[in-house]
Parts: C-alpha cells; structure tokens; sequence
C-alpha cells in the first residue's frame, strides 16, 4: 500500500491528452513538491519532472505538472506511442521523514 | 556524461551477507548525494536512503534503518548497499541514484540501471 495513491493504469489514443493523478496529505503533497518519474518497460526510470513543473534537458514539453492542495497531476499532450511507460510520483513526508512515491500508473497507448 | 553504473544480478541464500555498488563518473562524486531506492518484482518504488560522499553522512529511511548499510569509497567514486543477512523478502531490484540536494526540495536526475537481487534457498 502506497503513500501517494495512483490510478493503476490509464490510456489514450495517439495525439490525445492524458492525466495521471496523485494523491497524498498534508504532510506529503500539502506541504512539499512533487517529483514525477518515467520507467519505460525494462529500464530503470527517469526523472521527467522537478519540484515546480521543471522539465531536465532533453524531456518535451508535451509533459508537464501541477499540484493543487493534496493532489498533484502529470498531464503528457499529443500522446505518442514512445510514451507507453510507467508513471511514479514522489513528495517528501515530514511524518515518515523520507521520500514517498505513488504505485505507479501504467499508461498504455492504444 | 554523468552516470551510475551498478554492479551486476546477484543470487544468494537466506542468511548470507551481500555488498553492492554503484560507480559514479561525469561529475564531481563528493559533491552530490547517492540514494538506494527499492523495487520489489511487480511493484512500486521505495526509498532506503540518502548518503553524502563527501563526509560519510548518512540518513536512512525508517523502514530501512538497521536492514541495510551505505558506505563509499570516494579513492574510486563508488557506493555500496550492504546486508549483513539477507532474507527472501530482500528480493528486489536496488537502484542508486543521484541527488543534488539531499533536502525535500531535491529529485533524483540520474538513476543506475539496476542490480537485481535474488534470496533464495
């Protein structure tokens, strides 16, 4: 049982919008960033947003984050079929003191 | 290029003890945290745990504190993820990952690929 819950899955056509939620408390989302990581099938994942919707080099910016209260979103638009991957959010929780991630969303493009 | 490169797949009996590493290079190594972060087969990731190359601080999660050890070695860039007895449920894949911070306001840019660990009799 996860911290931070995801939906386990979601999907989308080619070129379509997607959104993948995140939801936490007060002392994880409420009060600190979100991290969003990328692992592609096989292959260890990869930091694809930082803290207030930074993207690293080389990450397009058909990705993009928000955070409202206790709730953070990853939204991937003109979805393409590369992005077919498992989706991780993380905040750090002062009560648990370290880093809580979600379960994961796997998105799959149809 | 920046990268962690860990050592390889591990099979071990319940009880032994394991030692794995994760090599840096591109970067400065004793200026950036190394983290150790867990994935059981199927599931999630966890967090174990956050160390500062360059004076051996150390701060593990609660779940793991006491499970497991981090050490470096800065002569050769490259940190270590110790058992000391190992169970079935230490089944998992382990990466280490680069922190820039080692705050709550940090993320982790670059990840090892991976050393799968295998417990069993």
């Amino acid at each position: 049982q996860s911290v931070l819950t995801q939906p386990p899955s979601a999907s989308g056509t080619p070129g379509q919008r997607v959104t993948i939620s995140c939801s936490g408390s007060s002392s994880n989302i409420g009060s600190n960033i979100v991290n969003w990581y990328q692992q592609l099938p096989g292959t260890a994942p990869k930091l694809l947003i930082s803290g207030h919707n930074q993207r690293p080099s080389g990450v397009p910016d058909r990705f993009s984050g928000s955070k409202s209260g206790t709730s953070a979103s990853l939204a991937i638009s003109g979805l393409q079929s590369e992005d077919e991957a498992d989706y991780f959010c993380a905040a750090w929780d002062d009560s648990l003191n370290g880093w809580v991630f979600g379960g994961g969303t796997k998105l799959t493009v149809l | 290029e920046v990268q962690l490169v860990q050592s390889g797949a591990e099979v071990k009996k319940p009880g032994e003890s394991l030692k794995i590493s994760c090599k840096g290079s591109g970067y400065s190594f004793t200026n950036y945290w190394i983290g150790w972060v867990r994935q059981m087969p199927g599931k999630g990731l966890e967090w174990m745990g956050i160390i500062y190359p360059g004076d051996s601080d150390t701060r593990y999660s609660p779940s793991f504190q006491g499970q497991v050890t981090f050490s470096v070695d800065k002569s050769i860039s490259t940190a270590y993820l110790q058992w000391s007895s190992l169970k079935a449920s230490d089944t998992a894949m382990y990466y280490c990952v680069r922190d820039p911070r080692g705050t709550p306001t940090t993320y982790f840019d670059y990840w090892g690929q991976g050393t799968l660990v295998t417990v069993s009799s």
